[in-house]
């Protein structure tokens, strides 16, 4: 089946602390990626969709500054927390659909845990 | 209505129960469907794929009413391992993105 990795799993840093999150499809490719946010207890909530090789598009209420996205090849997108502070301390998990059309169902990277201190 | 609905629960059922939980669905042009399985601090896993009137799988079988605009799973024979938090989703059309329900949260007890 379709496998997508996240790196890091982890990540305890301080405020104002940049942070780069990795997302790789590992026997595909995607030209689309998406990017969610969860907070506990909560659903997902889709932040942006990464386009390889074209700009980020992003969720209404989404920092496009603050969330650098880059999607520079057709196996890995990257999302950049600039300046992170405490109350973006949050879940980050990363999708990618390996049939590539609409209606197909996206499969997940193992996700991030962001803690800001 | 919301795009996606689910009674978020808990369920709380004992081992060997079967336990259905119902999701709502907004677009009556939606195609597709799918359920995916949450555990606590973990990513999403697609647990099920639902194009026409229903699947099956094993113990789980989801159910589709296009006329009501709701899908449902059944799981037979809970076990303690079917504890986990169940996520409806639906394609938003015409865009790749999903739309993903507040989930449901169903504990299995021994």
């Amino acid at each position: 089946g379709a496998v997508v990795s996240q790196h890091p799993s982890r990540v305890i840093c301080k405020s104002g602390t940049s942070v780069k999150i990795e997302c790789r499809s590992l026997d595909f490719q995607a030209t689309t990626m998406f990017w969610y946010r969860q907070f506990p207890k909560k659903s997902l909530m889709l932040m942006a969709t990464s386009n390889e090789g074209s700009k980020a598009t992003y969720e209404q209420g989404v920092e496009k500054d603050k969330f650098l996205i880059n999607h520079a090849s057709l196996t890995l997108s990257t999302l950049t927390v600039t300046s992170a502070h405490p109350e973006d301390s949050s879940f980050y998990i990363c999708s990618a659909s390996w049939g590539g059309g609409e209606g197909q169902p996206q499969h997940f990277g193992d996700g991030t845990r962001l803690s800001i201190l | 209505r919301k795009e996606v609905e689910q009674d978020p629960g808990p369920f709380n059922v004992p081992e060997g129960a079967t336990v259905a939980f119902n999701c709502t669905y907004s677009n009556s042009a939606s195609q597709s469907f799918f359920w995916y399985r949450q555990d606590c601090r973990k990513e999403p896993k697609l647990l099920m794929s639902v194009y026409s009137s229903g699947n099956e799988d094993g113990r789980f079988t989801a159910q589709l009413n296009r006329a009501s605009q709701y899908i449902s799973l059944l799981i037979r024979d809970s076990k303690l391992s079917d504890s986990a938090t169940y996520l409806c989703v639906v394609p938003a059309s015409n865009t790749g993105k999903l739309i993903f329900g507040q989930g449901t949260t169903l504990q299995v007890k021994p």
